[in-house]
C-alpha cells in the first residue's frame, strides 16, 4: 500500500525558515516524480513544487520561486521542501504527492498533510 | 499562466440524482492534460480522473469526464452519500499547474 507521511510544520514567523519532510513506503519511491501541493485554511488547492524520480529536474510555481526548495533523498524515501523567507500568506496545510506512471503532473496518492502556519 | 474556472461555486442536489460540473480553461490545452480531484471535509484530495475521461484506480463508473480544448465536464451519473464533497479540475502547461476554485456538491 502507498503510504505518504508529512512532517515538519508548525508555527513560524515571517522571514524564518522550514523544512517539510515527507516520508514515502509502498512503492519504488525514484521511479516517480513527487510534489507538493498547498491549500490555504478554506481554499482551493496550489501546486506549489515538483521534482523528478532522478531529482535532476525540479520545477516551482511563480509565488515560491526562488524562496522554496524541492529536493528528495532516494536512499531514505524521503521528499522534502525547504521553505525560506515565509510569508504570511504561505500559511496552508501542505501535502506531497506522487505523480502517475503516466505524468509527473498527475497526482494518484496523497498524504494527509502538514499544517504550517506564518505569523508574528 | 493557464486560469481554470469552475462552475457553478455551489451544486445542491439530492442523492441519486445527477451532477455536472463544468471547468473551463483560458487557453486551449490537450485534453490529456485534464485531471479532476475529488476531495472531503479533513481528507486530502483524490484523483478522479485524468486525461480528461479516464477514470484512475477505483473510482466507479457512475464518474464521467469529457471536453475538449477549453471546456471540460465532469458528470456524476447518480449521486451517492459519499459523493458530496468540492471537486477541483487541474491542468499542466508549460511546467507549470494550475487548480480551479473548486465546485462544492452539497445536499440539498
Amino acid at each position: 500500500e502507498v503510504q505518504l507521511l508529512e512532517s515538519g510544520g508548525g508555527l513560524e514567523q515571517p522571514g524564518g525558515s522550514l523544512r517539510l519532510s515527507c516520508a514515502a513506503s509502498g512503492f519504488s519511491f525514484s521511479s516517480y516524480a513527487m510534489n507538493w501541493v498547498r491549500q490555504a485554511p478554506g481554499k482551493g488547492l496550489e501546486w506549489v513544487s515538483g521534482i523528478s524520480g532522478s531529482g535532476g529536474t525540479t520545477y516551482y510555481a511563480d509565488s515560491v520561486k526562488a524562496r522554496f526548495t524541492i529536493s528528495r533523498d532516494n536512499s531514505k524515501n524521503t521528499l522534502y521542501l525547504q521553505m525560506n523567507s515565509l510569508r504570511v500568506d504561505d500559511t496552508a496545510v501542505y501535502y506531497c504527492a506522487k505523480g502517475s506512471s503516466s505524468g509527473w503532473y498527475r497526482f494518484d496518492c496523497w498524504g494527509q498533510g502538514t499544517l504550517v502556519t506564518v505569523s508574528s | 499562466e493557464i486560469v481554470l474556472t469552475q462552475s457553478p461555486g455551489t451544486l445542491s442536489l439530492s442523492p441519486g440524482e445527477r451532477a455536472t460540473l463544468s471547468c473551463r480553461t483560458s487557453q486551449s490545452i490537450s485534453s490529456s492534460y485534464l485531471a479532476w480531484y475529488q476531495q472531503k471535509p479533513g481528507q486530502a484530495p483524490r484523483l478522479l480522473l485524468h486525461g480528461a475521461s479516464s477514470r484512475a484506480t477505483g473510482v466507479p463508473d457512475r464518474f464521467s469526464g469529457s471536453g475538449s480544448g477549453t471546456d471540460f465536464t465532469l458528470t456524476i451519473s447518480r449521486l451517492e452519500p459519499e459523493d458530496f464533497a468540492v471537486y477541483y479540475c487541474q491542468q499542466y502547461g508549460s511546467s507549470r499547474i494550475t487548480f480551479g476554485p473548486g465546485t462544492k456538491v452539497d445536499i440539498k
